[in-house]
Formats: C-alpha cells, structure tokens, sequence
C-alpha cells in the first residue's frame, strides 16, 4: 500500500499571498487530519475530515481552511499568509478509531512565509 | 491543562545503553490510547508503539517498551540497546473517546557514538 502522500513538498511564499496544500491519504483511509508543526510548539490540530465532512477542529483562525473529496484525497488552504505562518504540515490519514488504528503521516509540507 | 506533557526537551543516551523518555497524560475518559511516535530530521513521523488504556500488560515492540503506569497516569518510553540511527524527536500522544488525537511537544534524543 502507498503511504501518506503530502505535496508540494517544500514552498516559498510571501506574506499576504494564500497556499493549498494537498494530502493523498493510504487506500481505504477515510479519515484526514492535518497538523501544523513549528519549533518548541510541537504539532498543534488543525482539523480532522471524515467522509467530506469536518469532525474537529483546532483552534486556528478562520485563515486556515479544508476540505476532503469524495476519493478521501484532501486539501488545506491558508489565506493571507503572516509570517507566523511558516510552519512544517503533516497530514495523517487512519483507518478507523477503534483499538490501535494509528494515525499515519505522510512527509509534510514544508512552507517558508517570507 | 495540557493534555499530554512531556518534560525533557533533550537528552542524550550513549550507544547500546538504554534511555527513558517520559511523558504524562492527562484525561477523565475511561477508554483512551497512547501513542508513541518518532520523528528524524526527515519530518516525517514514525508510529512506534500503541498502549490501550484497558492493556493490562505494558506493550513492547522489538528495542521499544512502553512502561505504563495507569493510577500515575505515566506512558514513558524505554529504548534499549540505542543505535545511532535513533537520534531523532520523539512525541507521545493520546487519543481520547472523542477520537481526537492530542501531541506533546517532544524530545529530542540524541546517541552518542
């Protein structure tokens, strides 16, 4: 089975400007969360989807958007990018909540706000 | 109150040694998971070890224990016989009822040859 797949890879952009990213998940995986990742924050929850329909969210401003397509593939939107911004995103994709089904994380998405 | 808290923000183990990597969690479900996860330079995050709240034996997988201390409400990390190539950031999660997962903010582990 392919893995978590997350791209682009690394970005550039400059403040002001919006960033989709998007995230393939593992085959049969219906449940999509992304995380933001900066140094001594640790990774802080974005949002979760779920069959196209967002589960949870985190407390990120209204900037920070996403939505899940109907093949579980999903993407994530940043408005008006602030410095603050740059930040490694890590998606995780799960089979299902019972037991020991595991988040898996694909690569990140690397984005440099300049 | 932080949900998962992880105490050491950087250790160091020599090699072939083992090392403990801490982490305490806080929750009032009854049903929860613990999760540990390792991340290299690479980025990308690494499952390493699952512990059920219910699991009445502490989990191991191969070099990776997980010592569980329900009433203390402890999930450390032990690491036998380090390698080199375990020199990464280490977090500990949790899932909860409500299937959210919630992350500490790590450790940094570094072997030393």
């Amino acid at each position: 089975k392919a893995g978590v797949t997350q791209t682009p890879r690394y970005l550039i952009k400059t403040r002001g400007q919006q960033v989709t990213l998007s995230c393939s998940p593992i085959s049969g995986h219906r449940s999509v969360s992304w995380y933001q990742q900066t140094p001594g924050q640790g990774l802080q929850f974005l949002f979760e989807y779920f069959s196209e329909t967002q589960r949870n969210k985190g407390n990120f401003p209204g900037r920070f958007s996403g939505r899940q397509f109907s093949n579980s593939r999903s993407e994530m939107n940043v408005s008006t990018l602030e410095l603050g911004d740059s930040a490694l995103y890590l998606c995780a994709s799960i089979e299902g909540f019972s037991g020991a089904n595991v988040l898996t994380f694909g690569a990140g998405s690397r984005l440099t706000v300049l | 109150a932080q949900k998962i808290t992880q105490t050491q923000p950087g250790m160091f183990v020599q090699e072939k040694e083992a090392v403990t990597l801490d982490c305490t969690y806080d929750t009032s479900d009854p049903s929860y998971g613990l999760f540990w996860y390792k991340q290299p330079s690479s980025g990308e995050m690494i499952f390493l070890i699952y512990q059920g709240s219910y699991d009445q034996q502490n989990a191991t997988e191969g070099r990776y224990s997980l010592n569980f201390q329900k009433a203390r409400k402890s999930a450390n990390l032990v690491i036998s016989a380090s390698q080199l190539g375990d020199s990464a950031m280490y977090f500990c999660a949790m899932r909860e009822r409500s299937n959210q997962f919630y992350f500490g903010t790590g450790t940094s582990l570094t072997v030393i040859p």
